[in-house]
């Protein structure tokens, strides 16, 4: 079955530095989302992108982030200078068309030192 | 704006006994999804089911059953016969038409051996 795939699972990052999370959707996917957990706590949205540009981004989602599709495959969310309370895990999900379900990515654990 | 309730944070459990999962939602649109994650300790997502707000009917795929009753804005989760492999945060989600999740804050599932 086709998956999500996030890369890397562990990214271990210097405050104020700028982190790239990198996701492959699946591939006859359209839309693509990134969420973020702190941990303990609940899944939050973050972004959708779809037809090469945002459709929606949350509060959380302020100038430090960008999201791109660079090549037509993969789905990167950018952090531009990190902060502490950055940490957090990151998941990237993608789905089909229509009302098809969210299909996520095993996530990234963002730690920010 | 739509909003998720998962008033359990915590349940234990002895292995064999049924495990049911209260979910509470809020939302004026009259079109929505709901969903059911799961999240074992390794920290991925996993779809579990989902019900559109025009499907009332209740289901039982496996030892998964749902009840999803829109008089109260519940969708609660049943997990028959739980096996320790069953242990995880369970999430109920919510979505609109713009297809972004809104997660509860999840419940965590202990089942004892």
């Amino acid at each position: 079955e086709p998956e999500v795939t996030q890369t890397p699972s562990h990214q271990v990052t210097q405050m104020g530095q700028e982190v790239i999370l990198r996701c492959v959707p699946i591939s006859n996917h359209l839309y693509f989302y990134w969420y973020r957990q702190i941990l303990g706590q609940k899944v939050e949205f973050l972004v959708s992108f779809y037809n090469n540009e945002i459709s929606e981004k949350s509060e959380i989602f302020d100038d430090q982030f960008s999201v791109e599709r660079p090549d037509g495959s993969n789905f990167t969310l950018k952090i531009r200078s990190t902060k502490l309370e950055d940490s957090a895990m990151y998941f990237c999900a993608s789905r089909s068309y229509g009302d098809q379900p969210q299909h996520f990515g095993d996530g990234t654990r963002l730690s920010i030192l | 704006a739509q909003k998720v309730t998962q008033a359990q944070t915590e349940i234990s459990v002895v292995e064999k006994e049924d495990v049911t999962l209260d979910c509470v939602y809020e939302t004026r649109d009259t079109t929505y999804y709901l969903f059911w994650y799961k999240q074992p300790p390794s920290g991925e997502l996993v779809f579990l089911i989902r019900r559109n707000s025009f499907d009332e009917q209740n289901e039982i795929s496996g030892r998964y059953s749902w009840n999803f009753q829109k008089s109260t804005s519940s969708f609660n989760f049943t997990i028959t016969a739980s096996q320790v492999v069953d242990s995880a945060v369970y999430f109920c989600a919510l979505t609109l038409n713009d297809y972004k999740l809104s997660f509860g804050a999840g419940t965590t599932v202990t089942v004892r051996a």
